[in-house]
């Protein structure tokens, strides 16, 4: 079975600009989450979908905002893009909603803010 | 809101030796806690979990926590270090309540392996 898939694996962007990130989950999961990974911070929660809904939410600002589709696929936009958005954001999939089937991690899109 | 605390950002051990990766948590319901592996340039991997019941629980490669509530502990152990163990170690907690599907994550501990 396919583990989960983030795209791009790599982007550079300029201060201001927005960007969308793609999760694909694991096939028949349900729910995603997206995590901000930083070195200062380390795992920040920012958001979780199940059945197209966020259901929670992390303290980060309006300018992180995300989707899941029917098929439960998700984006993560990040509109005007600041230095310290530089980090790791990583996706994770899960059967049902967490906690009562684990996170499976995706490799991260590794977004560099210039 | 819950909370996790990882002592320790960086842990040495040598190859052979017991591995101890500490975890304390604050939580006011019963918790759902959690280990997972990251190695370098990827996601993270669980190694174990643990719900209800049992409260030393056995993860993959020979890991494993034992859930300690008078102590507020979930530390995770292994007793031979192997050189493919070096990697950095997030313990986790769920938020709870009608945000138990927070999944709230410790600063990590990173693992290295001396031969």
């Amino acid at each position: 079975k396919a583990g989960v898939t983030q795209t791009p694996r790599y982007l550079i962007k300029t201060r201001g600009q927005q960007v969308t990130l793609s999760c694909s989950p694991i096939s028949g999961h349900r729910s995603v989450s997206w995590y901000q990974q930083t070195p200062g911070q380390g795992l920040q929660f920012l958001f979780e979908y199940f059945s197209e809904t966020q259901r929670n939410k992390g303290n980060f600002p309006g300018r992180f905002s995300g989707r899941q589709f029917s098929n439960s696929r998700s984006e993560m936009n990040v509109s005007t893009l600041e230095l310290g958005d530089s980090a790791l954001y990583l996706c994770a999939s899960s059967l049902v909603q967490p906690p009562n089937s684990p996170l499976h991690f995706g490799n991260g899109t590794r977004l560099t803010v210039t | 809101a819950q909370s996790v605390t990882q002592l320790g950002s960086h842990v040495s051990v040598s190859e052979g030796a017991l591995v101890l990766l500490r975890c304390n948590y604050s939580s006011s319901v019963p918790p759902y806690l959690f280990w997972y592996v990251q190695y370098p340039n990827q996601g993270l991997q669980l190694l174990l979990k643990y719900t209800t019941g049992a409260t030393l629980v056995k993860g993959i490669n020979g890991f494993e926590a034992e859930f300690k509530k008078s102590e507020t502990s979930f530390h995770l152990t292994k007793p031979s270090a192997h050189m493919s163990d070096a990697a950095e170690y997030f313990c986790a907690v769920s938020e709870g309540g009608s945000s138990a599907s927070k999944i709230i994550f410790g600063s990590g501990t990173r693992l290295s392996i001396r031969p």
